[in-house]
């Protein structure tokens, strides 16, 4: 899991294998994002779920998001090679765009 | 469409000297964000800017740290007298519109700070 003083989690895969990571979070918020970010590089937007929205998908992504428990999921179905990154989930807890990001969970996806 | 843009990608200084991080955001985005990133460590916000205004700037260090958004021109992140801390990945990002219901935020590729 992300955020607070949790530690990052690292995962390896095979590919067409499914991938899932978690993020916690301590305080209300209006929305949680996910991005992706690969070695060195930028962080890419992958998916916004808002605080009254249970699940959403994108392509090969689904997220949920669980306010009473304080926390989202993000399942990466079929990996492929190219998923290989890191992935944070970013809070924003007030609505004023102030993101907090968690740590981030390494993925490996092996060929 | 061309996204965040950030110059330079990758930036040394000495001891003492000035740093000048440049974002220009998406085209029609008018919301920038100045994000930091230590090595092993996720992103932390350090400033909130629309043109001419500085809306949250409640992650900045309160010294040396400065940023802008003039009303013609990129975003501006400077560092005075840069010390070995501050050797950083800078990100930028960019929003179309801000408010209770948030939106999201596109980064730019990033600008590597190495300070000698």
């Amino acid at each position: 899991s992300q955020q607070g003083e949790e530690d990052p989690q690292a995962l390896s895969i095979q590919e067409g294998e499914n991938a899932t990571m978690n993020c916690s979070y301590k305080t209300s918020i209006n929305n949680l994002q996910w991005y992706r970010q690969n070695s060195g590089r930028g962080l890419v937007h992958l998916i916004l779920i808002r605080s009254n929205e249970r699940e959403k998908h994108s392509g090969r992504l689904r997220v949920t998001l669980d306010t009473s428990k304080k926390s989202s999921s993000l399942l990466i179905t079929a990996s492929r090679a190219a998923d290989t990154a890191s992935y944070f989930c970013a809070t924003d807890a007030d609505g004023n765009n102030r993101l907090a990001f968690g740590k981030g969970n390494q993925v490996v996806v092996i060929p | 469409n061309a996204g965040v843009m950030q110059n330079p990608r990758h930036l040394v200084r000495r001891r003492g000297q000035e740093a000048r991080l440049r974002c220009s955001p998406m085209k029609g985005h008018s919301h920038v964000y100045w994000y930091r990133q230590l090595p092993e460590e996720g992103l932390k916000f350090m400033v909130y800017l629309q043109k001419e205004n500085i809306i949250d700037e409640s992650g900045m260090p309160k010294e040396r740290f400065s940023a802008e958004f003039p009303k013609e021109g990129p975003s501006i992140l400077r560092i005075q007298q840069v010390v070995r801390g501050d050797s950083a990945a800078y990100f930028c990002a960019s929003s179309s519109v801000s408010g209770g219901s948030g939106d999201e935020q596109f980064f730019g590729p990033g600008t590597r700070l190495t300070v000698l």
